[in-house]
């Protein structure tokens, strides 16, 4: 299993430019979950999913839209994107709720 | 006050020693985690644990759950584990987690 697979890795964009990080997990995992970390920061959840078709916001949902219509794809949209964007974004999955978390490598976007 | 606390923010230690990473939670839990951090980005799961003790080969993790308080413990400490090692407390059935601001590790040769 590759587990789960972020892209892309390394991304910069300009002010008001539009992405869509992408997060895979081939584990068949039921829950998905969105962070980001800001230096200093501890972890920080954006978005998460219980099931295709399910999602709800996190912590700090504000200027970012999910959508999960397969169990193994859980993308994450900035629809104008502004310098407080810049982040390191993590994906992560379990099976259910109680487990640990497998995290993807992450994806280090800069917005200037 | 954040919900998860961390202790030391930076430690560095000589190699062999035993090194210890505090944890307090102010909310309810179901369980507690310990990730780990690599230099390169990357973020693995140590432990998950709702009560008393677990060990991984040197790493040794505690909760004290009436304290709101767990310890990460790494006996004979290597340069290989050197990283940032998070707290992350766990409750209801979405598994969400609150996370702590984590811990920076260098051990030195």
């Amino acid at each position: 299993n590759a587990g789960v697979t972020q892209t892309p890795k390394f991304r910069i964009l300009k002010i008001g430019q539009s992405m869509t990080l992408q997060c895979t997990q081939d584990m068949n995992h039921n829950y998905m979950y969105w962070y980001r970390q800001d230096p200093g920061m501890g972890l920080k959840l954006i978005y998460y999913s219980v099931g295709a078709g399910i999602t709800d916001k996190g912590e700090v949902p504000n200027g970012y839209n999910v959508s999960r219509s397969t169990t193994e794809d859980f993308p994450l949209r900035l629809e104008l994107a502004a310098p407080s964007q810049t982040s390191v974004y993590f994906c992560a999955s379990i099976p259910g709720g109680g487990y640990e978390q497998y995290f993807g490598p992450g994806t280090r976007l800069t917005v200037t | 006050k954040n919900e998860v606390e961390q202790s030391p923010q930076n430690l560095t230690a000589q190699e062999g020693e035993f090194i210890t990473i505090n944890c307090s939670y102010s909310v309810g839990i179901s369980a507690l985690h310990w990730l780990q951090q690599h230099p390169g980005g990357g973020i693995v799961s140590l432990f998950m644990l709702s009560s008393g003790k677990k060990k991984h080969g040197r790493l040794i993790a505690t909760i004290n759950i009436q304290e709101k308080h767990s310890s990460l413990h790494i006996t004979a400490s290597h340069p290989r584990d050197s990283a940032v090692y998070i707290c992350a407390a766990g409750g209801g059935s979405q598994g969400n987690l609150i996370f702590g601001k984590g811990t920076k590790l260098s051990v030195k040769p």
